[in-house]
């Protein structure tokens, strides 16, 4: 069964340092997403993208994060320079488009990667 | 702003109990709201997703209401088991693609 698969699976970064998380996610899908859980506290949405640009993005997601497609397979976030607060659980997902769009499909998540900000 | 909650946040039933777990949104202008697992330190595991068109949703021992006027959303897991014990969140989806969720309600089953 085709999944969402993340990596690393754990990171940890001095802050002020670059760090990018990847992402593969399923074949035939054409949203993607980052999410990220701090610990404790809710999933939260960071961005959505599609055809090669950000469809939407939270206030969580400043000048600090960026994202990329660099080739058909892999989507990255990049925090340019982490905080301590960057501390969390990030989830790449991903949906299917269909006719009218992405609203009704299933997002699949992939396993996460935690990072930690020290 | 959608607000989605989750009562209660934990719950411990027997093994053999039917489960019914609630989850709650502010704004009943949704797309769909989907039913997530998640094991401690883990990924989200899709387990249902319900249209908002739809009412119910049924997998094996799962089934999902939805009641998009009233703003609720029931998940129900017949005959609990210890391997049912996670924590379950609930999503829901308005304008844009973005999931606003739940704070998940922690399940344990005990034998």
């Amino acid at each position: 069964e085709p999944e969402v698969t993340q990596t690393p699976s754990h990171q940890v970064t001095q802050m002020g340092q670059e760090v990018i998380l990847r992402c593969v996610p399923i074949s035939n899908h054409l949203y993607f997403y980052w999410y990220r859980q701090i610990l404790g506290q809710k999933v939260e949405f960071l961005v959505s993208f599609y055809n090669n640009e950000i469809s939407e993005k939270s206030e969580i997601f400043d000048d600090q994060f960026s994202v990329e497609r660099p080739d058909g397979s892999n989507f990255t976030l990049k925090i340019r320079s982490t905080k301590l607060e960057d501390s969390a659980m990030y989830f790449c997902a991903s949906s299917d488009e269909i006719a009218g769009g992405p609203r009704e499909e299933t997002q699949y998540f992939g396993p996460g990667t935690r990072l930690l900000v020290l | 702003k959608q607000e989605v909650t989750q009562i209660p946040a934990a719950l411990s039933v027997p093994e053999g109990e039917n489960l019914v777990l609630n989850c709650s949104f502010t704004d009943s202008a949704i797309y769909n709201l989907q039913w997530f697992r998640q094991d401690p330190g883990k990924g989200l595991t899709s387990l249902l997703l319900i249209q908002s068109s739809q009412r119910e949703q049924t997998s094996g021992r799962l089934n999902a209401s939805l009641d998009k006027s009233s703003g609720r959303s029931t998940l129900y897991i017949a005959a609990s088991q210890p391997g049912d014990s996670a924590t379950y969140l609930c999503a829901v989806k308005a304008a844009g693609n973005k999931l606003t969720f739940g704070g998940g309600t922690r399940v344990l089953v005990k034998p």
